[in-house]
């Protein structure tokens, strides 16, 4: 079976510092695994994914993540937040021959002026 | 969108009629989903779809049935909606179903039932 956990519901941030939205797995097979962002009252954009290859991950608008398997976590991070990356920010897990993506619930994202 | 249209985007409907989402591709993709998104709960698993007219249940399927004809139309139904039933439903797709494939996702049906 596979899990994930987003460890904060919310986080908060002011403009220009770094930004860190953990998520944790759970997978019984080697994971592939996302993340999303969903501006308000817009669909889900694909931010980064990880597939087994580099376990540091760069995706669009600065953000990376980076694979951890002893800590079983990806966690996605920024060095310096803006304006506009206030939206929620999604964790996914999928693999394992399962045609199945699995959710977290989420981390809002608020960027302080 | 990257070729998903969902449609309708927003639909308001009293308890006991029944509700169709449709979700039309362009991308020729084999796999088709359907979430619902609830606050709290992130996306939840519908039915998803591997071929024409093969669909399977996800985490939440009750109350809802799926249908896919063709390869680029893939149906939700709610044959009977209940006010539980309100929230945002996404369809999405995937070129394969191996995990390591990207999901894209449609702009979202919003769903009241009174």
């Amino acid at each position: 079976a596979q899990s994930v956990t987003q460890l904060d519901s919310h986080v908060s941030v002011s403009e220009g510092t770094p930004v860190l939205l953990r998520c944790n797995y759970s997978s019984s097979y080697s994971p592939s695994l996302f993340w999303y962002v969903q501006h308000p009252n817009k669909g889900l954009q694909l931010l980064l994914k990880y597939t087994s290859a580099a376990t540091l991950v760069k995706g669009i608008n600065g953000f990376e993540a980076e694979f951890k398997k002893s800590e079983t976590s990806f966690h996605l991070t920024k060095p310096s937040a803006h304006m506009s990356d206030a939206a929620e920010y999604f964790c996914v897990v999928s693999g394992g021959g399962t045609y199945k993506y699995i959710f977290g619930t989420g981390t809002r994202l608020k960027v302080l002026a | 969108d990257a070729g998903i249209t969902q449609s309708p985007r927003h639909k308001v409907t009293e308890t006991g009629t029944p509700v169709t989402l449709r979700c039309h591709q362009t991308e020729n993709h084999r796999y088709m989903y359907w979430y619902r998104q609830d606050p709290g709960h992130g996306l939840r698993l519908i039915h998803y779809s591997y071929g024409v007219k093969d669909t399977d249940k996800g985490e939440v399927s009750d109350g809802y049935s799926v249908s896919r004809s063709k390869t680029e139309d893939f149906l939700l139904t709610l044959e009977s909606a209940t006010s539980s039933q309100t929230s945002v439903y996404f369809c999405a797709i995937s070129e394969q179903g191996t995990g390591a494939n990207v999901l894209t996702f449609g702009a979202g049906s919003r769903l009241t039932v009174l």
